[in-house]
């Protein structure tokens, strides 16, 4: 049983570039949360989404930012018009459902713009 | 012993000995708590979580203690292993799904 997959690891874009991130949950997983985390500090909440569905995007910038879970295919997280601050590590987990809190972490993307 | 470094406060401890990681939340209605390891390059992994409702609960090798009284939770791990070397998270669970880390702790192994 594959744990959840994150592609690419790691993704380099110049300034003024689109940056789109890929997540695939756990099987039998169909909640999905993105995370940032910056160097030396803990991950912060950007957005909860189900299937065709945001639930909670109350941590995600209100401009560039996205998120998307389609029907099929994985969950992808773009940001438009990267800045150098936006560089940082995006980290995916997946539940099985909202009842169940236990989430389980993909590998994470780490975003460099230079 | 324990430093706040520039970044990560950091607890070094010996191999053997039993390591208390500590965490402060900051809401009082935070209903459900989880403690995560991350090591180098990869995403945190789950340890042990604990509901509101409990003062305690072990795992192996862990125990997470928590105090509603002063919004205080612990991460005990006995026997401390160098694979136990690596940056420890606490989190609360908000409303809804919203989960909110703490900031981190190192736990550096020393041979």
């Amino acid at each position: 049983n594959a744990g959840v997959m994150q592609n690419p690891r790691h993704l380099v874009r110049r300034r003024g570039q689109e940056a789109r991130l890929r997540c695939s949950p756990m099987k039998g997983h169909s909640h999905v949360y993105w995370y940032r985390q910056l160097p030396e500090e803990g991950l912060k909440f950007m957005v909860y989404l189900q299937k065709e569905n945001i639930i909670d995007e109350s941590g995600m910038p209100k401009e560039r930012f996205s998120a998307e879970f389609p029907k099929e295919g994985p969950s992808i997280l773009r940001i438009q018009q990267v800045v150098r601050g936006d560089s940082a590590a995006y980290f995916c987990a997946s539940s099985r459902s909202d009842s169940s809190y236990e989430q389980y972490f993909g590998p994470g993307t780490r975003l460099t713009v230079t | 012993g324990e430093s706040v470094g520039l970044h990560l406060p950091t607890l070094s401890v010996q191999e053997g000995d039993n390591s208390i990681i500590n965490c402060a939340y900051s809401n009082s209605a935070s209903d459900y708590f989880i403690w995560y390891k991350q090591e180098s390059g990869k995403g945190p992994q789950f340890i042990i979580d604990i509901r509101s409702n409990m003062d305690k609960r072990q795992g192996q090798r862990v125990t997470v203690l928590l105090n509603k009284t002063v919004k205080h939770l612990s991460l005990q791990i006995a026997a401390t292993q160098p694979g136990d070397s690596a940056v420890y998270f606490c989190a609360e669970k908000l409303a809804g799904q919203n989960f909110v880390f703490g900031p981190g702790t190192r736990l550096s192994v020393l041979p």
